[in-house]
C-alpha cells in the first residue's frame, strides 16, 4: 500500500510560475524525499528532508515538511518547460532495521512555454 | 560513473514464457530494489537486498516472481510463468548505507502477450 499521497494527481501551468505540489502519509518517517520522473525515464533523487527539518532548498526547489500533520510540499519556483515530469513524495522509515521507501501516486506537472 | 544499468530495456513475450530482467547497480552501493510501476498500482516495491541478502520480499506479487544477488554487482527478477498482468516497467535502484536516496535505472518496459 501507498504511503504518501501527492495533491494534486496533475498540475497545469505557463513558464514562470510557481508550482507546489502536496505529500501527505500516515506514519512516521525518518526522512521524506522528493523524485522527478521523465517520461519513459527511471526517477531521478531531487531533495531529501530529515524528520527534525522543517524547510530544505535547492536551487529553484523548496521543500517543507510538517511531522505533526504529516504532510510535506515541493515548490518549485519559476518553472520551465524542462520541469515537465511526474514528481514523486517517497517517505523514508526503518522496517527491520533496515531503511525502506515508499513511494507516492505522483503529480504529473505539465509547464507550458 | 554509468548509473543503474537495467537490462533489457523492452521485452516482449508470451504468456507463459519465462522472463529474466538484470541490474548492474552503481558500484560501491550495498543495497538494491526492485520496483514495479502500472498506471493502476504506480510505483510498488517488489524487493529489496542488502549487502546482497534479501531483506523484504513482502512486495513479490506471487510465487511465479523470483529475485537474486548472486553478488555486489549483480541481481535478476525472474517471472516464471509469466501472465499479461505482468506487464508493466521494471526499475532497479541501489543506495549506499551512508545516504537514504536512491538511484534509479532507466527501466525494462515488459509486456506480456
Amino acid at each position: 500500500s501507498q504511503q504518501g499521497e501527492e495533491d494534486p494527481q496533475a498540475l497545469s501551468i505557463q513558464e514562470g510560475e510557481n508550482a507546489t505540489m502536496n505529500c501527505s502519509y500516515k506514519t512516521s518517517i525518518n526522512n521524506l524525499q522528493w523524485y522527478r520522473q521523465n517520461s519513459g525515464r527511471g526517477l531521478v533523487h531531487l531533495i531529501l528532508i530529515r524528520s527534525n527539518e522543517r524547510e530544505k532548498h535547492s536551487g529553484r526547489l523548496r521543500v517543507t515538511l510538517d511531522t505533526s500533520k504529516k504532510s510535506s510540499s515541493l515548490l518549485i519556483t519559476a518553472s520551465r518547460a524542462a520541469d515537465t515530469a511526474s514528481y514523486f513524495c517517497a517517505t523514508g522509515f526503518s522496517s527491520g532495521g533496515y531503511n525502506k521507501l515508499i513511494f507516492g501516486a505522483g503529480t504529473r506537472l505539465a509547464v507550458h512555454p | 560513473d554509468a548509473g543503474v544499468i537495467q537490462s533489457p530495456r523492452h521485452e516482449v513475450t508470451e504468456m507463459g514464457q519465462e522472463v529474466t530482467l538484470r541490474c548492474k547497480p552503481i558500484s560501491g552501493h550495498n543495497s538494491l530494489f526492485w520496483y514495479r510501476q502500472t498506471m493502476m498500482r504506480g510505483l510498488e516495491l517488489l524487493i529489496y537486498f542488502n549487502n546482497n541478502v534479501p531483506i523484504d520480499d513482502s512486495g513479490m506479487p506471487e510465487d511465479r516472481f523470483s529475485a537474486k544477488m548472486p553478488n555486489a554487482s549483480f541481481s535478476t527478477l525472474k517471472i516464471q510463468p509469466s501472465e499479461p498482468r505482468d506487464s508493466a516497467v521494471y526499475f532497479c535502484a541501489s543506495s549506499s548505507g551512508q545516504r537514504n536516496e536512491q538511484f534509479f535505472g532507466p527501466g525494462t518496459r515488459l509486456t506480456v502477450l
